[in-house]
């Protein structure tokens, strides 16, 4: 399978900013996600990133909050915007390349905001 | 809505003791059923598993599916300290995208 270079790692920021997380795969894919693991619970979908146009939410998640781009097919951002505490947690990207293949994950980016 | 439900939620045993975790589900459009294996952050690809009754490998973990109800088991054999995790059950539509259980935490203990 592909690799996924995400990045940050972690990061602490302070209430009231903004985060962008990159996501680069080495190789072409189809699809890319955006997940997110609150504290101690699973991981939560937050949207698909679309090769050249807007991604597409899950219910509870919105563009104001989560814009994302997908500007070709090997990279993805999701900025995690006005930030509060509750938007402490991991998140994740994904990818997979269609039919027969399983999706994988970037290394993931713990958010802690104070 | 999509569900999944792992079980146990969390167990504790000694090396050298044999696991099995569950996962049962319930998805419109139904693709394929995942295992992942989640130490830190980022969840490690297990097994993937599209068709019923055809039981998958590797090393000491296997998997299987049944489609008619619902339900997958990864077992754990000969369990060692490092296989201290979280096991995530995903379940993928169609679209590709994944709907995941709670987890099963499993501590190995020397």
């Amino acid at each position: 399978s592909a690799v996924i270079s995400q990045k940050p790692s972690r990061d602490i920021c302070q209430r009231g900013t903004s985060l962008t997380i990159q996501c680069q795969v080495d190789s072409q894919v189809t699809m890319m996600f955006w997940y997110r693991q609150q504290p101690g619970q699973s991981l939560t979908l937050i949207a698909t990133a679309n090769q050249g146009s807007e991604a597409t939410y899950e219910s509870g998640f919105v563009i104001d909050k989560f814009p994302i781009s997908r500007p070709n097919l090997t990279f993805s951002t999701l900025t995690v915007s006005n930030m509060s505490p509750e938007d402490s947690s991991i998140y994740l990207c994904s990818a997979g390349a269609g039919q027969n293949t399983e999706a994988f994950f970037g290394q993931g980016t713990r958010l802690t905001v104070v | 809505e999509d569900k999944v439900v792992q079980s146990p939620l969390s167990l504790v045993v000694h090396e050298g003791d044999t696991v099995t975790l569950n996962c049962s589900y319930e998805v419109t459009n139904f693709r394929s059923l995942l295992w992942y294996k989640q130490e830190k952050k980022a969840p490690t690809f297990l097994f993937m598993l599209t068709s019923s009754g055809i039981e998958k490998k590797s090393g000491r973990l296997s998997s299987i599916l049944d489609k008619k109800e619902l339900f997958s088991i990864l077992n754990i054999t000969a369990t060692q300290t490092g296989d201290s995790a979280i096991y995530l059950c995903a379940v993928e539509r169609v679209d590709y995208k994944l709907s995941f259980g709670a987890g099963t935490t499993v501590t190995v203990r020397a």
